[in-house]
């Protein structure tokens, strides 16, 4: 399966600010997914990054909070833009596996956000 | 859009015993159904997996069962150890599509 490095790993956020999550995968995959996870809570995706067109968000994520580069198939950010504290969670990058048999979702180690 | 519903949230059991988790989804379409566990602070890690053409498949301990008609699949864990504590949680896709994951359950294992 597919090794995501993610970065950073944590950080602590002034609001108003803005951070952008990195993700590198070792292997050139089609889709990559971005994922939020608030303490205690499921994992709910919150856009779909594809190559060479703009990603595809979920019900309640906007493009102008969390606008989202894919420049190959390899590499994507995410940015969260104008934070507030609400954005405190962790922030997972997922990806789907290039013409497998195996659909094999892996993730990345995930981004760990405080707003303060 | 496709919805899952896992249940139960918590689930507390004797080490040694079964331990039996549920989902639901509502799009038929939904061809591929893994399973993960997370611990705390850590990322979510597939544990096992079933596709549509399958109804039942194991590993080990593990073992997952699908029932398309009914638009179910469950999770088995026999045999229960401590290091099996963690939230799990069941997830849905059509093809290599976003996966959307169930509420998760918090799963205790008492010595």
């Amino acid at each position: 399966s597919a090794v995501i490095s993610q970065k950073p790993s944590r950080d602590i956020c002034q609001r108003g600010t803005s951070l952008t999550i990195q993700c590198q995968v070792d292997s050139q995959v089609t889709m990559m997914f971005w994922y939020r996870q608030q303490p205690g809570q499921s994992l709910t995706l919150i856009a779909t990054a594809n190559q060479g067109s703009e990603a595809t968000y979920e019900s309640g994520f906007v493009i102008d909070k969390f606008p989202i580069s894919r420049p190959n198939l390899t590499f994507s950010t995410l940015t969260v833009s104008n934070m507030s504290p609400e954005d405190s969670s962790i922030y997972l990058c997922s990806v789907a596996p290039w013409l497998s048999r195996s659909y094999g979702y892996t993730f990345g180690s995930g981004t760990r956000l405080t707003v303060v | 859009g496709e919805n899952v519903e896992q249940h139960p949230s918590t689930l507390s059991v004797q080490e040694g015993d079964s331990a039996v988790i549920k989902c639901t989804y509502s799009d038929s379409a939904s061809n591929y159904f893994p399973w993960y566990k997370q611990e705390l602070g850590k990322r979510p890690q597939l544990i096992i997996d079933i596709r549509s053409n399958v109804g039942e498949k194991k590993d080990q301990r593990i073992a997952v069962t699908l029932n398309k008609t009914a638009k179910h699949f469950s999770l088995h864990i026999t045999e229960t150890q401590p290091e099996d504590s963690a939230v799990y949680f069941c997830a849905v896709s059509e093809g290599a599509q976003k996966l959307v994951f169930g509420q998760g359950t918090r799963l205790t294992i008492n010595p």
